[in-house]
């Protein structure tokens, strides 16, 4: 596709539950961001693939987070044993190189995590 | 590690023009951007600065000063739907090289 998608827009799930959040980076991109986003907050990094490198995880809130990034495309996000303190809204963001201006990161829409 | 702070609220008057500050440490530095998010929506790029001076794109001008840790976006002619949040986004390097977004300046403008 023509941009980052993620899908879904919006998950709602109780607490305790697992989560596995999608997203499909721009195609060629070789780096890929996880942020998450509460209401009025600004970006907090969690995880960051660049290449067949190892990713940065230094973000990651829990050992209940944990994402994976499959043939260099596609990565999905897990949240384990869901809180009610990870309800925000998770971005995922990808850039075609990490040096210059093509470090510059698209974002998809997002998915809006509600916890009950 | 890496800290980036900016103003948390800005308000400015349609027609004006108003500068917003960024102030960063990181380790190594491999460029600084800026991303304008309006409401309920995704950030999306604005501008990007690696080398000292002024970057200019219409009516969206940002500078960097790298000895200082110091960068500014500079909005003229302002319309009403620049009002949003202008984040702004520092890339370390080596194995600083993710990159870290700041808390973001939310700009309302009003008539």
């Amino acid at each position: 596709g023509a941009g980052v998608s993620q899908s879904p827009s919006n998950k709602v799930t109780e607490k305790g539950k697992d989560v596995e959040l999608r997203c499909d980076p721009i195609s060629g991109h070789t780096a890929l961001y996880w942020y998450r986003q509460s209401l009025g907050q600004g970006l907090e990094f969690l995880i960051y693939f660049q290449g067949n490198s190892a990713p940065d995880k230094s973000g990651l809130p829990s050992d209940r987070f944990s994402a994976e990034r499959t043939g260099g495309s596609v990565s999905t996000l897990t949240i384990q044993r869901t809180q009610q303190e990870d309800s925000a809204v998770y971005l995922c963001a990808s850039s075609r190189g990490t040096g210059g201006e093509s470090g510059s990161a698209f974002f998809g829409p997002g998915t809006r995590l509600t916890v009950l | 590690g890496q800290n980036i702070d900016q103003p948390t609220e800005m308000t400015a008057t349609e027609g004006a023009i108003v500068q917003i500050n960024c102030t960063y440490q990181t380790s190594g530095f491999n460029g600084l951007f800026w991303y304008q998010q309006h409401a309920g929506e995704a950030p999306t790029f604005l501008s990007y600065n690696v080398l000292d001076g002024l970057e200019e794109k219409g009516r969206f001008s940002s500078f960097l000063s790298r000895s200082k840790g110091y960068s500014y976006l500079l909005l003229k002619e302002l319309q009403m739907k620049d009002s949003a949040s202008y984040l702004c986004a520092v890339r370390g390097a080596g194995g600083y090289n993710k990159l870290i977004f700041g808390a973001g300046t939310r700009l309302a403008v009003h008539p």
